[in-house]
């Protein structure tokens, strides 16, 4: 199975900051990559796919970027809304695999 | 708007089985396929498998071969997971998602929470 590893495990930033959270898979995953959302006692939420495409009503401020075995999710602005956990996932290869994940705090 | 709405929280007893379900509403069932995933604290997310909601055909990640079973009745646009000979380690959050292994998943049940216990 491809593994999928995410840093920082744990992210604390201020309202308005930029924050980037990168996801490193085992072998080329052809950007077959989804990141997604999670807040507390919710179920993930699409965020990107295609590793670059932004899910319909996700805001502008979401953006993923990377190739190979090295993608990011970026977010500009940073809102209080934006708190939650993060996760990566490759489907590129049978079967997906998820990232560990990345909890968002406010600092 | 596109919904999965899964069954009730399970409470069951180590040897035993439970089945949950998953009843989409919102989109023509029969187009996507429907996947599986279990997240624990521990572990993460782990891919179960998928259905083809059409012909019902399954594909299932190895380490679940045996512990899940996926059925589907298009009658009633609802998808099923069976997971048997239960034991603590199959206690988790289980979520049904909208689409198979070859993409990402682009909308979620609200999870159903398994808990197994003497």
């Amino acid at each position: 199975d491809i593994q999928m590893t995410q840093s920082p495990a744990s992210l604390s930033a201020s309202l308005g900051e930029t924050v980037t959270i990168e996801c490193r898979a085992s072998e080329d995953i052809y950007n077959g990559l989804a990141w997604y959302q999670q807040k507390p006692g919710k179920s993930p939420q699409l965020l990107i796919y295609n590793a670059n495409s932004l899910h319909t009503g996700v805001p502008s401020r979401f953006s993923g970027s990377g190739s190979g075995t090295q993608y990011s999710l970026k977010i500009n602005s940073l809102q209080s809304e934006d708190v939650a956990s993060y996760f990566c996932q490759q489907y590129y290869n049978y079967p997906p695999t998820f990232g560990g994940g990345t909890k968002l705090e406010l600092k | 708007q596109v919904q999965l709405q899964q069954s009730g929280a399970e409470l069951a007893k180590p040897g035993s089985s439970v089945k949950i379900s998953c009843k989409a509403s919102g989109y023509t069932f029969t187009s996507y396929d429907i996947s599986w995933i279990k997240q624990t604290t521990g572990q993460g997310l782990e891919y179960i498998g998928y259905i083809n909601t059409g012909s019902g055909g399954t594909y299932y990640n190895e380490k679940f071969k045996g512990k899940a079973t996926l059925t589907v009745d298009k009658s009633s646009s609802t998808a099923f997971m069976q997971l048997s000979s239960l034991t603590p380690e199959d206690t988790a959050v289980y979520y049904c998602a909208r689409g198979g292994y070859y993409s990402g998943f682009d909308y979620w049940g609200q999870g159903v929470m398994v808990t197994v216990s003497s």
